[in-house]
């Protein structure tokens, strides 16, 4: 079965600070990772998804996200934060199987003047 | 514009009645999805569709309906014998079920039950 994990429920730093927010998945095959971000009341908005090749990708908004399969991770970063990236960011895996994804918890970003 | 629609934005119901959940979408996707979110639990899969006239149960289906008689449609039914239907639910779309691409969602409709 596939699972996802966000170890950080909350996270705040300050604005023009780097950021950091871990992802940790288990799936039996080459895995799709995404990284969505969502606004209060609103829906998901993908930030990025890595499939194959390059394991460091570029994603919307200036976020980057590195794949390491020894780690079984996908960690979301950025090197300067700005308010409105304030927000509820989620983790999602998936993979051929009816194009179900599997999403984690949710970490809640709160962004500091 | 190319978008997926859910309607209404708030839904209020008494506890006992079924309500109808609306997902319209014009990307021409083929596969359609029906996400609950709870806070702190993530997104669940509620249903899914593939292809017209086809649907499958995800994690938590009981006490939810589907139908799936058009492309662009795929309505979600909260029957009374959902326990706990006060949720945040989520439509979501993708060109096709069995490829990589990403799922892309609607704004969501907010449902409370009384």
């Amino acid at each position: 079965a596939q699972s996802v994990t966000q170890p950080d429920i909350h996270i705040t730093v300050s604005e023009g600070a780097s950021l950091e927010l871990r992802c940790n998945y288990s799936y039996g095959a080459t895995p799709y990772l995404f990284w969505y971000v969502q606004s209060p009341g609103q829906g998901l908005q993908l930030l990025l998804k890595y499939f194959s090749g390059d394991t460091l990708v570029q994603g919307i908004k200036g976020f980057e996200a590195e794949f390491k399969r020894s780690q079984s991770s996908f960690n979301l970063r950025k090197p300067s934060v700005h308010w409105s990236d304030a927000a509820e960011y989620f983790c999602a895996v998936g993979g051929t199987s009816y194009g179900k994804l599997t999403f984690g918890q949710g970490t809640i970003l709160t962004v500091h003047p | 514009d190319g978008g997926i629609t859910q309607s209404p934005k708030y839904l209020f119901r008494k506890e006992g009645q079924n309500v109808t959940l609306s997902c319209e979408q014009n990307l021409n996707h083929d596969a359609m999805y029906w996400y609950r979110q709870d806070p702190g639990q993530g997104l669940r899969l509620i249903y899914y569709s593939q292809i017209v006239n086809d649907f499958q149960k995800g994690d938590i289906a009981e006490g939810y309906s589907v139908s799936r008689e058009k492309k662009e449609s795929f309505p979600l039914t909260v029957t009374s014998a959902q326990k706990n239907p006060t949720a945040f639910y989520l439509c979501g779309t993708k060109t096709q079920g069995a490829d990589n691409s990403p799922l892309h969602f609607g704004n969501g409709t907010r449902l409370t039950v009384t």
